[in-house]
């Protein structure tokens, strides 16, 4: 059972454009969603973090929105840039579990 | 310098064999963890320790075995291994339990 899950596979997006990557989840006691970048042959990298007493945390070009009656989160990216080409991994963790559930990632590919 | 650093970053072997993974992490955190990514994308979490004590074992085949000999090292050792451990293995580290994890690079294990 995915309790964490990323229904895009992939997204294509131009440059200059805002990106928008979702996630989903069923677990009502998760508090706390991080967002990951991974590009090939690398581990993932921290992007932003969210707590569950939010709903909007933002880092320069990255904002990241709770839902918490939808039971969503998402992630822009304002621009987008080339650079930013590259899977995008949210987690979800619940408290006093002392670990994160993965979603399986979108591929976003922004096009110059 | 790379903060969470794990070798080899790719091995291959065969079926039966026994091999280690090593993981360092120079950040001084108490919480490490090995991750696993198959080939339909999960990534997974596999054990965790805090300060050297197992924390998390996830329903992992007793073949697999971590060993953490001090607080900023975390070994996997894989023994008599099979096909379906073909997969790239993370190692992570977080400052406490439940604080945002930070990966290594990932170690790509193809048993033939």
């Amino acid at each position: 059972d995915q309790q964490v899950k990323q229904n895009s596979p992939s997204l294509s997006v131009q440059e200059g454009r805002i990106s928008i990557l979702n996630c989903d989840y069923t677990n009502s006691m998760f508090d706390y969603f991080l967002w990951y970048k991974k590009y090939p042959a690398e581990g993932p990298t921290f992007l932003i973090s969210i707590s569950s007493i939010k709903d909007k945390n933002e880092d320069g070009r990255f904002t990241v929105f709770l839902n918490k009656s939808a039971k969503h989160l998402s992630l822009h990216i304002v621009p987008s840039q080339p650079g930013d080409s590259a899977v995008y991994f949210c987690a979800a963790s619940a408290a006093g579990t002392y670990k994160y559930i993965f979603g399986t990632g979108t591929r976003l590919k922004v096009l110059a | 310098d790379t903060a969470v650093s794990q070798t080899p970053k790719y091995l291959v072997t065969q079926m039966g064999n026994d091999k280690s993974i090593k993981c360092e992490q120079n950040l001084g955190h108490d919480t490490m963890y090995w991750y696993k990514q198959d080939s339909k994308k999960f990534l997974k979490i596999m054990f965790s320790y805090n300060n050297k004590e197992l924390i998390i074992n996830e329903t992992v085949p007793n073949r697999f075995s971590p060993k953490s000999p001090d607080k900023a090292h975390l070994n996997l050792h894989i023994n008599s291994l099979e096909l379906g451990d073909s997969a790239v293995y993370f190692c992570a580290s977080s400052r406490v339990v439940g604080n945002t994890i930070y990966f290594g690079e990932g170690s790509w294990l193809t048993v033939v």
